[in-house]
């Protein structure tokens, strides 16, 4: 157990839809990102913030955004679905303290969403 | 960019025999280099990372890898391995820092022959 929450677990919607996807980083960890996981794409990165600050941004949609709310849980939001956001969403979090190099990233089990 | 390739998509191994899952980054910079593995239906455990000197990485479970950066590789190794091995493992590179995603490679899936 990484010490990542992530909810749902899985979560099945409709084409057009709009989702919540949920993070509660491990404690004492100032960041967080979110990363997605598709058999065509695989791993990539969305969006990290830091600290209630987005820091950076990868390959996101403008269909999707994120916000990291002062108690540091973050929410991904997905919305105007398309059958391509089929996916595995991960968020992980790290301590990411000021100067330091060495920030591991501890992922959670993963949010599964199907549209159809 | 960033960007890493794990040449090897599937690698079937016999218990008990030895593992080199590859791994190779491009990257500018001295890179800092991760191994992750993904058990079906599980999240992302780290196996070993390489930020700074010794280029020979001790991880978990047994693992090590070697960062060559002549080769711009960092290939994981096992001497031995356990059918509870069989997994999915990413390679990963990140500029440094934590102000950034990680780069993942697409993954190399190992299958253990009994």
């Amino acid at each position: 157990d990484s010490g990542v929450t992530q909810t749902p677990k899985h979560l099945i919607t409709a084409t057009g839809q709009r989702v919540t996807l949920r993070c509660s980083p491990r404690s004492g960890d100032l960041s967080v990102y979110w990363y997605q996981q598709s058999l065509d794409q695989g791993l990539q990165f969305l969006i990290q913030y830091y600290n209630g600050e987005e820091r950076a941004k990868g390959n996101i949609l403008e269909r999707f955004s994120a916000q990291q709310f002062p108690d540091l849980h973050s929410e991904l939001n997905l919305s105007s679905l398309e059958l391509g956001d089929s996916a595995l969403y991960f968020c992980a979090s790290s301590v990411d303290t000021a100067g330091a190099v060495q920030n591991e990233q501890f992922f959670g089990p993963g949010t599964r969403l199907t549209v159809l | 960019a960033q960007s890493v390739t794990q040449p090897d998509i599937h690698i079937t191994v016999s218990e008990g025999a030895s593992l080199e899952l590859r791994c190779n980054y491009s990257y500018g910079a001295t890179p800092y280099l991760f191994w992750y593995v993904q058990s079906p239906g599980q999240g992302l455990q780290l196996l070993l990372k390489y930020f700074s000197g010794d280029t020979l990485v001790q991880g978990i479970k047994g693992f090590e890898a070697e960062f060559k950066r002549s080769q711009s590789s960092f290939n994981l190794r096992k001497p031995s391995v356990h059918w509870s091995d069989a997994a999915e493992y990413f390679c990963a590179v990140e500029s440094g820092g934590g102000a950034d995603g990680l780069t993942f490679g697409k993954g190399t899936h190992l299958i253990i022959q009994p």
